[in-house]
């Protein structure tokens, strides 16, 4: 089967660091994606992490373990319009289409 | 930078009704998707695309959802009857190889 989990809900300060954290037990794997989505919005793309490790993107980084099914968002500096959903989705390489499985996203409010 | 567009943005119809919603995935992309988010919950794969066929398709694209590519540059949702379970925001996606997909604006439908 198929399970992503991440926190519900999140609230930090503004300026602190937040990291939110994603565990996967997937069929398959080909690479863990983060998003971030605006209540009523799209979903728009933050990170790809395919290979273990940190990849770094400005006030934006992310962790991937694929031997624990462990991956993390991390945001820096957080800023008021850094309130979101951030949602994290595994790609699994079955049936040919590349399938994203998205988890029920954790809600971040930055406060002041 | 290049975009999913998506029309209508939001669509409300009768119980019964069949409804459209139209796509125009980024031109040089390959794989195509549709994805549906009831409120308040999380993103679900519905179905992909590639190569003018369906490649995948999840429990809930069942013989009442429909897609097409008519022309190339077009992709469509078909409900052929709607329910009022349906009521949801649709997002089409699209994706070129690798990397991130790249989410439309989405559709909210509404189904009364």
């Amino acid at each position: 089967g198929q399970n992503i989990d991440q926190p519900t809900e999140m609230t930090a300060t503004e300026g602190a660091i937040v990291q939110i954290n994603c565990t996967y037990q997937t069929s398959g794997f080909n690479g863990l994606f983060w998003y971030q989505q605006h209540a009523g919005e799209a979903p728009t793309f933050l990170s790809y992490n395919v290979l273990d490790g940190l990849e770094e993107k400005g006030r934006f980084s992310s962790f991937l373990s694929r031997s624990k099914g462990y991956s993390y968002l991390l945001l820096k500096e957080l800023q008021m319009k850094d309130s979101a959903s951030y949602l994290c989705a595994v790609r699994e390489p079955t049936g040919g289409g590349n399938k994203l499985t998205f988890g029920t996203g954790t809600q971040l409010k930055v406060e002041l | 930078e290049p975009e999913v567009t998506q029309t209508p943005s939001h669509q409300v119809t009768q119980m019964g009704q069949e409804v459209i919603l139209r796509c125009v995935p980024i031109s040089n992309h390959l794989y195509f998707y549709w994805y549906r988010q009831i409120l308040g919950q999380k993103v679900e794969f519905l179905v992909s695309f590639y190569n003018n066929e369906i490649s995948e398709k999840s429990e809930i694209f069942d013989d009442q959802f429909s897609v097409e590519r008519p022309d190339g540059s077009n992709f469509t949702l078909k409900i052929r009857s709607t329910k009022l379970e349906d009521s949801a925001m649709y997002f089409c996606a699209s994706l070129r190889d690798r990397d991130g997909y790249t989410f439309g604006s989405g559709t909210r439908l509404t189904v009364v």
